[in-house]
């Protein structure tokens, strides 16, 4: 199974800040990344898909980039609604597999 | 509006055979565009794909639950379903179906929790 890391786990915070999380996979995944954002007792929600394509309806301060290994997601001025959990995921091969998590909270 | 809704027992017993259903609405399972899997979330913890499907049956599973899954399509009923047999503790969570576009999950359910326990 291909592995996917995020860093840092956790990470503090202020609106208005600029933020970004950063997602390595375990081997080559191409652009086959999704990015996804879960807030507390809902569904994660799908932010980024193929590395850096804006899903219909997120605001255009989420960014992605990457490919290969390496790969980021950049919010570029934080407002109080992003404070949540986000989650990288591999599509390059089955099983597609998650990143830990990265919890962005307020400072 | 595209919208999908797990559905099932809340409470399974060890040994036993965990079944959810995922009823879609504002599309079609035999739409040949999409995927429709299942993901689950133990508490407190990270996400899990289990696995999906295509319209025609053709299904692919996490290697991790050892064979004990399988994922079905309804055509007719606009719906999909999990079984996951010999349930125990480490199967509690929450179970989530969603539609799969583009290698990624582009929309969800609100998700089911599920807690095996005698």
């Amino acid at each position: 199974d291909i592995q996917m890391t995020q860093s840092p786990s956790s990470v503090s915070a202020s609106v208005g800040d600029r933020v970004t999380i950063t997602c390595r996979a375990s081997q080559d995944i191409a652009s086959w990344l999704a990015w996804y954002q879960q807030k507390p007792g809902k569904a994660p929600n799908l932010l980024i898909y193929v590395a850096s394509n804006l899903h219909s309806g997120v605001p255009s301060r989420f960014s992605g980039s990457g490919s290969g290994t390496d790969f980021t997601l950049t919010i570029s001025s934080l407002q109080p609604e992003d404070f949540a959990v986000y989650y990288c995921q591999q599509a390059n091969s089955f099983p597609y597999t998650f990143g830990q998590g990265t919890k962005l909270e307020i400072k | 509006q595209l919208q999908l809704q797990e559905s099932g027992p809340g409470l399974v017993k060890p040994s036993e055979t965990l079944s959810l259903t995922c009823s879609v609405s504002g599309d079609s399972v035999r739409s040949s565009i999409y995927y429709w899997g299942w993901i689950r979330q133990p508490p407190g913890k990270g996400l899990e794909w289990i696995g999906n499907i295509y319209y025609s049956g053709s299904a692919y599973y996490n290697p991790s639950l050892k064979g004990r899954v399988l994922i079905s399509v309804d055509t007719s009923r606009n719906q999909f379903s999990l079984k996951l047999s010999s349930v125990t503790a480490a199967d509690t969570a929450m179970y989530y179906c969603a539609r799969q576009s583009t290698r990624c999950h582009d929309a969800w359910g609100q998700g089911i929790l599920v807690t095996v326990s005698s």
